[in-house]
């Protein structure tokens, strides 16, 4: 059984404030990792899909980071907007699947973004 | 381009009845994907195809549940007999390369409550 998990499960920061948060994932059997945005109502959109250690990705005010010898990645959002507000979703994918196609979820981080 | 596109929206039926889902994935995606995320958990695979043929189908719960991509084209996913911990959002998803390598593009869900 694949354990992801995120942290914290919820926050609610002040519009400009910076913010991150943590994906932690196994460390071994490294693939693949995604990270989403999911707002209420609306469909998961991806943000970012990152492969190799080191990895750090950036998409207007956020950003992410990836270590996969100790297992986490973490998603940082810079100058928070109450637009910002939605659940924050990492996935994990293992080496060695047979479908190359199944992802492991987190149970998210929910954002809240007070005006 | 048009997305993923899922009917219904919502569907409420009473436990034993049947009900069918369907998705239209994003054109030129082989890659076709079943999720769910029942209340409160996170979500969780259900299967996978690549055009026509089923690649993965170790999420399904059991035998009640039913996906076909007849043609490669558009999914289906039966629930026959439902049962009420089947309430929940099956979200449908495609890809161009396999979830290994490329984003998933999620539908808006399919809401699903079994009374």
């Amino acid at each position: 059984i694949l354990n992801v998990e995120q942290s914290p499960q919820s926050l609610h920061v002040q519009e400009g404030d910076s913010t991150n948060f943590t994906c932690s994932f196994p460390s071994s059997n490294f693939y693949a990792l995604h990270w989403y945005r999911w707002e209420t109502a609306k469909s998961p959109e991806a943000l970012f899909v990152m492969t190799l250690n080191g990895d750090e990705k950036k998409k207007g005010r956020i950003s992410a980071t990836l270590n996969t010898k100790e297992g986490y990645s973490y998603l940082y959002i810079k100058g928070s907007q109450p637009e910002d507000s939605a659940t924050y979703l990492c996935a994990f994918a293992p080496a060695g699947g047979t479908s190359y196609g199944k992802l492991t979820f987190g149970q998210g981080t929910i954002l809240t973004v007070h005006p | 381009e048009a997305g993923v596109t899922q009917f219904p929206s919502h569907s409420v039926i009473e436990k034993g009845q049947t009900v069918t889902l369907r998705c239209d994935p994003i054109s030129g995606h082989d890659n076709l994907y079943w999720y769910r995320r029942v209340m409160g958990k996170e979500i969780k695979f259900l299967l996978h195809f690549v055009k026509e043929s089923k690649q993965d189908e170790s999420g399904m719960p059991n035998n009640r549940f039913l996906a076909e991509r007849t043609g490669g084209t558009y999914s289906t996913l039966k629930v026959q007999p439902a049962e009420l911990e089947d309430s929940g959002v099956y979200f449908c998803a495609s890809s161009q390369a396999t979830a290994y390598n490329s984003p998933l593009h999620f539908g808006n869900g399919t809401r699903l409550t079994v009374t």
